[in-house]
């Protein structure tokens, strides 16, 4: 089956520095990828979508400034958190959507990361 | 409103016995897909079962079956012969066929399988 990578798996920053997740579809190109962000004992909630050489598209409440999203290429997505605070701490999760029929009936997700901001 | 409703937080179940799992949905699309994941403690998503608007027959993968009532908008999962294993959180999703296509999640459900 399809594979979706993301790194780093864990992360503990300072406060105000800036975290960089990567996303990488292994064994097929992904038009679509979107970003979750999950709080412990909740449900998976969608920040934003991103599709390759176009601008992300956040969902309401989700700051754009303060979650920057790159999806450069049909194999890379990534989501950087700049100025990170106690608050953003949380469960980031990628999922990727390939190209081909067969694919599209599902999402292949990341193994998530667990963000930790002192 | 919302659109996936898990209204079991915590369900237990006997080994080796089925356990079902329930899921409501609303959306005023004729196409749209419904989703089953499970989530071990480790924090991934597993994929278990996949259930199309127009598909006629429930879904089916190995233990796992989608019981699909479309006017009522179920699509409770079934899990048979339950095994330690099973323990986890279930979400219950939909995508909508419009729009940018994304997974709508439910609250979940823990499920504890107990020997």
């Amino acid at each position: 089956g399809a594979v979706v990578s993301q790194h780093p798996s864990r992360v503990i920053c300072k406060s105000g520095t800036s975290v960089k997740i990567e996303c990488r579809s292994l064994d097929f190109q992904a038009t679509t990828m979107f970003w979750y962000r999950q709080f412990p004992k909740q449900s998976l909630m969608l920040m934003a979508t991103s599709n390759e050489g176009s601008k992300a598209t956040y969902e309401q409440g989700v700051e754009k400034d303060k979650f920057l999203i790159n999806h450069a290429s049909l194999t890379l997505s990534t989501l950087t958190v700049t100025s990170a605070h106690p608050e953003d701490s949380s469960f980031y999760i990628c999922s990727a959507r390939g190209q081909s029929r067969g694919l599209r009936e599902k999402l292949f997700f990341g193994s998530g990361t667990q963000l930790s901001v002192l | 409103a919302q659109k996936i409703t898990q209204t079991q937080p915590g369900m237990f179940v006997q080994e080796k016995e089925a356990v079902t799992l329930d899921c409501t949905y609303d959306t005023s699309d004729q196409s749209y897909g419904l989703f089953w994941y499970k989530q071990p403690s480790s924090g991934e998503m597993i994929f278990l079962i996949y259930q199309g608007s127009y598909d006629e027959q429930n879904a089916t993968e190995g233990r796992y079956s989608l019981n699909f009532q479309k006017a009522r908008k179920s699509a409770n999962l079934v899990i048979s012969a339950s095994q330690l294993g099973d323990s986890a959180m279930y979400f219950c999703a939909m995508r909508e066929d419009t729009g940018r296509r994304a997974l709508t999640f439910g609250s979940g459900t823990r499920l504890q399988v107990q020997p």
